[in-house]
């Protein structure tokens, strides 16, 4: 079992650009995250999926969007990049949303734009 | 206020040593808590779970005091291993994780 995946591994992007991050996971998780990671400030929630096909926004969605393609995959679109947006990017995924349910990450995405 | 607060340290302490850190929460219906474990530029892992009666995994021991809010971890006779960023996670009623920035260890020879 590979767990959590996430590509790409890493991406600079210019000011403007768009992206997708992918996501997927082999455990047959019903819920899933994405969060970024900056210096000082912890992990933020951007967006979450409690099960396939339900979405919703976390504490930081703006200038995100996302797409539960199926069980297994949760990509997070960045439309028009900005420098704040360079970051690292967590997908995580857990079996159901309830107290206590382990999280499980993927290794991350450090994405820089210029 | 942010709704978990944690000491960014870092907490510099010798091989063998006994160190113990704190975690306050604002959301007093919190459903649950956790430690995770970040090495440098990886991804976090589950440390433990904490418990209401307190809980011991080998070395580790994390203590939940509802009453003044906070939740803790010990760890004893620290190895060079130890050293990474232990994440507090509180778990409110909306079942969405809230983490804390982390606690910075490093142990030293």
């Amino acid at each position: 079992n590979a767990g959590v995946t996430q590509t790409p591994k890493f991406q600079v992007l210019k000011t403007g650009q768009s992206m997708t991050l992918q996501c997927a996971q082999d455990m047959n998780h019903n819920s899933m995250y994405w969060y970024r990671q900056d210096p000082g400030m912890g992990l933020r929630l951007i967006y979450y999926s409690a099960s396939e096909g339900t979405t919703d926004k976390g504490e930081v969605p703006n200038g995100y969007n996302v797409s539960r393609l199926n069980k297994r995959e949760f990509s997070l679109r960045l439309e028009s990049a900005a420098p704040s947006q360079t970051s690292v990017y967590f997908c995580a995924s857990s079996g159901e949303l309830v107290a206590y349910n382990e999280q499980f990450f993927g290794p991350g995405t450090r994405l820089t734009v210029l | 206020r942010k709704e978990v607060e944690q000491d960014p340290g870092p907490f510099n302490v010798p091989e063998g040593a006994t160190v113990a850190f704190n975690c306050t929460y604002s959301n007093s219906a919190s459903q649950s808590f956790f430690w995770y474990r970040q090495d440098c530029r990886k991804e976090p892992k589950l440390l433990m779970s904490v418990y209401s009666s307190g809980n011991e995994d080998g070395r580790f021991t994390a203590q939940l005091n509802r009453a003044s809010q906070y939740i803790s971890l010990l760890i004893r006779d620290s190895k060079l291993s130890d050293s990474a960023t232990y994440l507090c996670v509180m778990m409110p009623p909306t079942y969405i994780p809230t983490f804390g920035r982390g606690t910075s260890l490093i142990v030293h020879p």
